[in-house]
């Protein structure tokens, strides 16, 4: 059974940088074809994709954000870590991880998400 | 990286039918059959209903189906029950750096 789940601070002040964790289980980072993608999604707004990592280590990130974001693994521990600098309250969201199932290239399973406010 | 394109809103009765589309274009939805719908209920994380535009994960009811038709992506509820009532997102792989998701649809089950 493949669990993740996120983990960080509720709250950052502006221009603060953001790390969040991924803890996850029943899946190996370094099986062919897996990723670990995070997605955020502001309060009644839509889900839109931030990041994502592959087995191999190769890094995708959406291109907008790429200055700001930087997502790295951690295969011993099953960890996925997303930092975000110069936080704005803009960013304020709820921050999911989730699978990446490589031949159907979708995210399966999700986390429970964590809210992170910014704001001084 | 735009978003796809749904309608914000959509209602059927219970026992009905509802169709919600998804508009992209040639560069995501129709360049590749990787189009996923997603449920959310309030307060809870996205579940996955449909991949690959028409595959349903193991225990998802075959009340869900999706297609795809050039740019636009469809998701179809048959049999409409109160459970269903969520909101919904598409999402199309659209190249190894751009993966969107759509706008959003309410369902609600009158």
């Amino acid at each position: 059974q493949i669990t993740l789940k996120e983990s960080g601070p509720t709250l950052v002040k502006p221009t603060q940088t953001l790390t969040l964790t991924c803890t996850f289980s029943g899946f190996s980072l370094s099986t062919h074809g897996v990723g670990v993608g995070w997605i955020r999604q502001p309060p009644g707004k839509a889900l839109e994709w931030l990041a994502l990592i592959y087995w191999d280590d190769d890094k995708r990130y959406r291109t907008s954000l790429h200055t700001s974001l930087t997502i790295t693994k951690d295969t011993s521990k099953n960890q996925v870590v997303l930092t975000m600098t110069n936080m704005d309250p803009v960013d304020t969201a709820t921050y999911y991880c989730a699978h990446r199932e490589g031949a159907s290239r979708t995210f399966d399973i999700w986390g429970q998400g964590t809210m992170v406010t910014v704001s001084s | 990286q735009s978003a796809l394109t749904q309608p914000p809103s959509a209602s059927g009765s219970p026992g009905q039918s509802v169709t919600i589309s998804c508009t992209g274009t040639s560069s995501d939805i129709g360049g590749y059959n990787y189009v996923s719908w997603y449920q959310q209920h309030p307060g809870k994380a996205p579940k996955l209903m449909i991949y690959e535009v028409s595959k349903r994960p193991s225990g998802v009811p075959d009340r869900f189906s999706g297609s795809k038709s050039g740019n636009t992506a469809s998701l179809t509820v048959s049999g409409l029950q109160a459970e269903d009532e969520a909101d919904y997102y598409c999402y199309s792989y659209a190249g190894s750096n751009n993966l969107v998701f759509g706008g959003g649809t309410k369902l609600t089950v009158l």
